[in-house]
């Protein structure tokens, strides 16, 4: 079941803080969040696991909510760097293990 | 270390034809995944496998797709009377065996697929 993300889009100034959030209908076990800029890979940013374990990014952080099957991810003190577009990725209870059902991404856009 | 690699990178092919998208995962990854992505989506899961074997062949769109990974290592995605519709980034990820290390997946600089 693919989760909704929201803002769809996002414009900050550098240094400007940005949440983003992600919503799945179905009990997770994890949710995975990802960077993709034009034309490259996606690129991991953070793992957020029932029960609390988190593993990620230094400058970036991440909440789960397990009862309501939500996340968001903070950006603060936005850079240049961060444009791109985000993905949640949700690992949901029942499915197999590792398959990642991916939002539609929010895209970020950080101007000096 | 080395990434995930894919080739080719660009594919142009006609309407019909026949097409095999290449993947090399990280060395030491059981976990392999194949993605496809069309534009402004997200990726869409297509087949995973653990070792040689297909753990989750469910996201394969019809029987025109097939995947193996014949050593465990290596995989291909096959995709036979290729539509107009099938054009898409096609992406693979691994990772370590989910569930023993719960860890990300590392992704691919995928491979453009453009069916004319």
């Amino acid at each position: 079941q693919q989760p909704v993300q929201s803002p769809q889009a996002v414009i900050l100034r550098e240094g400007e803080d940005a949440v983003i959030n992600c919503s799945s209908s179905k009990a997770l076990y994890s949710v995975h969040w990802y960077r993709q800029k034009h034309g490259e890979a996606p690129v991991f940013l953070m793992i957020l696991l029932k029960g609390g374990e988190q593993k990620g990014h230094e400058k970036i952080s991440a909440s789960f909510n397990e009862k309501k099957q939500q996340s968001s991810l903070y950006l603060t003190a936005s850079q240049l760097s961060y444009s791109g577009t985000y993905f949640c990725g949700t690992e949901e209870e029942g499915s197999t293990l590792g398959r990642l059902y991916f939002g539609r991404g929010t895209q970020l856009t950080v101007w000096p | 270390g080395a990434g995930v690699s894919q080739t080719p990178s660009n594919k142009v092919t006609e309407k019909g034809k026949y097409v095999e998208l290449r993947c090399d995962p990280i060395s030491g990854h059981t976990a392999l995944y194949w993605y496809r992505q069309s534009l402004g989506q997200g990726p869409e899961f297509l087949i995973y496998f653990q070792g040689t074997g297909a753990a989750d062949d469910s996201g394969l769109p019809n029987d025109r797709f097939f995947a193996v990974r014949p050593e465990g290592s290596v995989s291909t995605l096959k995709i036979q009377r290729t539509e107009r519709g099938d054009s898409a980034v096609y992406l693979c990820a691994s990772s370590l065996t989910p569930g023993l290390a719960r860890g990300e997946q590392f992704f691919g600089p995928g491979t453009r697929l453009t069916v004319l």
